[in-house]
């Protein structure tokens, strides 16, 4: 069964830094490409960015506000994809979702990690 | 304001049928596969509809998805009350080189 479980959320200051990271299970993490998605609170789904599989090298696209700020990497020896989150503004207070790209889709999605960026 | 346009709210009866709709541009959907996620209140997003038009397993066939040219729609029939939910369509920009979402419909069972 595919669980993607995420962790290191939290209450931090604007222009702070914070690291979520997410536990996959169930499948292979090389193997997949990996995004992530955020939620501000009572709005609509917004992509963060994406780790490609080992085979395309790991490489990444973010979305472009965050592009330089936030980071995004894994260990597939640890099952782990981290999403380092640098310069953090107000408006990226969100639940922040792990998710498994299969084919082209996100088919797999974590059950989210809160972040709230406020002084 | 999302690149993809979706109606804020939609609703209907239990039993009818209701369709949700999502435009975007040649550079989205015109040139790629458009996804549907149903989320229910305080859950995760659920994949519902996959390369247009496919169901995966589990989904009942009262959800359907199409697409034409830069629009796509999914289709809900014979309506039930846990279809009460936010719908989001999906799909990969070109231009952008990223994964944009809908702004998300809300639909109501009345």
């Amino acid at each position: 069964e595919v669980q993607l479980v995420e962790s290191g959320g939290g209450l931090v200051q604007p222009g702070g830094s914070l690291r979520l990271s997410c536990a996959a299970s169930g499948f292979t993490l090389s193997d997949h490409y990996m995004d992530w998605v955020r939620q501000a609170p009572g709005k609509g789904l917004e992509w963060v960015g994406r780790s490609r599989n080992k085979a395309k090298r790991y490489s990444t696209d973010y979305a472009a506000s965050v592009k330089g700020r936030f980071t995004i990497s894994r260990d597939d020896s640890k099952n782990s994809l981290y999403l380092q989150m640098n310069s953090l503004k107000t408006e990226d207070t969100a639940v922040y979702y792990c998710a498994r790209v299969g084919v082209g889709v996100i088919d797999y999605w974590g059950q989210g990690t809160l972040v709230t960026v406020s002084s | 304001q999302s690149v993809l346009t979706q109606p804020p709210s939609a609703s209907g009866t239990p039993g009818q049928r209701v369709t949700i709709s999502c435009s975007g541009s040649s550079s989205n959907i015109g040139s790629n596969f458009v996804y549907w996620y149903q989320q229910l209140p305080g859950t995760a997003p659920k994949l519902l509809i996959y390369s247009n038009n496919q169901r995966p397993s589990g989904v009942p066939d009262r959800f359907s998805g199409s697409k034409s040219g830069t629009s796509a729609s999914l289709a809900i029939s014979g309506l039930r009350s846990e279809d009460e939910a936010d719908y989001y369509c999906a799909v990969w920009d070109d231009s952008l080189s990223g994964r944009v979402f809908g702004g998300g419909t809300k639909l109501t069972v009345l």
